[in-house]
């Protein structure tokens, strides 16, 4: 059964940081991974899709790793905003389903 | 070009009723895929259908069922609501193989009393 794990749960930075958000996932058995924002009580954004094949996607200043063999994932957040603030969350798609972690709830004081 | 859509945004409903929950998927998608949401956790999956019909069930009981129609929205229905089915129910829509990833609804808040 895969299982998808991020750390940390909670992180609370200062503007202008440059922020590492980890994903790991336990089977490595997948066709992609997705990383979604998703802002409190609405719906999930996605930010970065990256194929089994690849290993890694930039949009702005988002850029997003993936280890396939290792089964991790990292979302780099360069000079962070507090319009960054939010929940972040990966998920990896195999077997017809997402399977989500529990998110990083970032928050980015001015 | 429209996203995904779900109605309503808000219900509130008793223990022991039954909801009804809708998807319209975002234009150019044949695959719905329904996720339930606890507070501060991540999102779990239901089911997902194509072709009208299911195709992949995650780990909820007979009381959650769905439908897919021929334009292929989607429909999610609970019966005998629980307190414990409180949620954020999320729809997101892809192409079968999901090869370009997933859009996600912006959920129906669903409160059992």
């Amino acid at each position: 059964k895969q299982e998808v794990t991020q750390i940390p749960a909670a992180l609370s930075v200062p503007e202008g940081e440059n922020l590492v958000l980890n994903c790991s996932f336990t089977d490595s058995a997948i066709y992609n991974l997705q990383w979604f924002r998703q802002d409190p009580g609405k719906g999930l954004t996605s930010l970065l899709l990256i194929q089994s094949s690849q290993r890694e996607q930039t949009s702005g200043r988002l850029n997003a790793s993936l280890d396939k063999s290792s089964g991790r994932s990292t979302l780099y957040i360069a000079a962070s905003q507090p319009g960054d603030s939010a929940t972040y969350l990966c998920a990896v798609y195999a077997g017809n389903m997402l399977t989500f972690g529990g998110g990083t709830r970032l928050m980015v004081k001015p | 070009d429209a996203g995904v859509t779900q109605s309503p945004t808000h219900l509130i409903k008793t223990r022991g009723q039954q909801v009804t929950l809708r998807c319209s998927p975002k234009s150019g998608h044949d695959t719905v895929s329904w996720y339930q949401q606890a507070l501060g956790q991540g999102p779990q999956f239901i089911f997902q259908y194509y072709e009208e019909e299911e195709r992949q069930r995650g780990n909820f009981p007979d009381r959650f069922s769905g439908h897919q129609f021929p334009n292929y929205s989607s429909e999610l229905n609970v019966n005998a609501l629980l307190l414990g089915d409180s949620a954020l129910y999320l729809c997101a829509s892809s192409l079968q193989g999901n090869l370009n990833g997933y859009t996600f609804g912006s959920g129906t808040r669903l409160t059992v009393v």
